[in-house]
């Protein structure tokens, strides 16, 4: 059974700080990594993805993985009150390429 | 852009109900799939269907039950309707495998069990 663990949170940050959300995940052959926002109330939705060792930027977010650690991260550059919400780390799934396993999800509060 | 349109987004039903909940994807999706999200737990994959008429089980499918007749379209059925299902449920369509590419949400379904 695969596995991806998140740090529930609350993470607080104040707004313009760096808010750094991590993800580790149990199988090393995993090959495909998602963060997806939920605001509350709300369905989940992709704001980044990577597949390669390394960094990814996309504007204010930068995604980092490490298969050899087995982590992933998203970084939040300039925080702003409305990215509070929850940041779920998804990787390919127990049915192998087909499907997602979702972590349970970090908590991001940016305060004003 | 992609629409994944849950028909019921508020529902109450009774123990023992028969219950259906409808999904329709209208990017010609070949993949679909069905969520449920609760507190403490995430997101877990009940079932998915990678073609019309294929369904897989996903982690949790223990009283649920799914029917896909049309390319577009993707119910998930509780044949009878227990407390421990009242949770959100979501909807999810991909092009292609998900672990390839984006799956694209429904806005969810709220269901009470009462």
């Amino acid at each position: 059974q695969k596995e991806v663990e998140q740090n529930s949170g609350p993470l607080s940050v104040p707004e313009g700080a760096i808010a750094s959300l991590n993800c580790t995940y149990s199988d090393r052959v995993s090959q495909s990594f998602f963060w997806y926002r939920q605001y509350s109330g709300k369905s989940p939705e992709l704001i980044m993805s990577i597949y390669s060792n390394g960094d990814k930027e996309d504007g204010r977010f930068t995604a980092q993985l490490n298969k050899a650690s087995q982590y992933v991260s998203l970084l939040i550059r300039d925080s702003q009150p409305s990215d509070s919400a929850t940041y779920l780390c998804a990787v390919n799934g127990n049915s192998g390429y087909s499907t997602l396993t979702f972590g349970k999800g970090t908590m991001l509060l940016v305060s004003p | 852009d992609v629409k994944v349109t849950q028909s019921s987004r508020y529902l109450v039903k009774r123990t023992g109900e028969k219950v259906f909940l409808e999904c329709v994807q209208d990017m010609d999706h070949e993949n679909m799939f069905w969520y449920r999200q609760d507190p403490g737990l995430g997101l877990r994959l009940i079932y998915f269907s990678y073609d019309v008429k294929m369904k897989e089980k996903g982690d949790i499918p223990e009283g649920y039950s799914v029917s896909r007749e049309k390319k577009e379209r993707f119910s998930l059925i509780l044949e009878s309707a227990s407390t421990n299902q009242t949770s959100m449920y979501l909807c999810a369509s991909s092009l292609i495998p998900a672990g390839g590419n984006t799956i694209y949400f429904g806005e969810g379904s709220w269901l009470t069990v009462v």
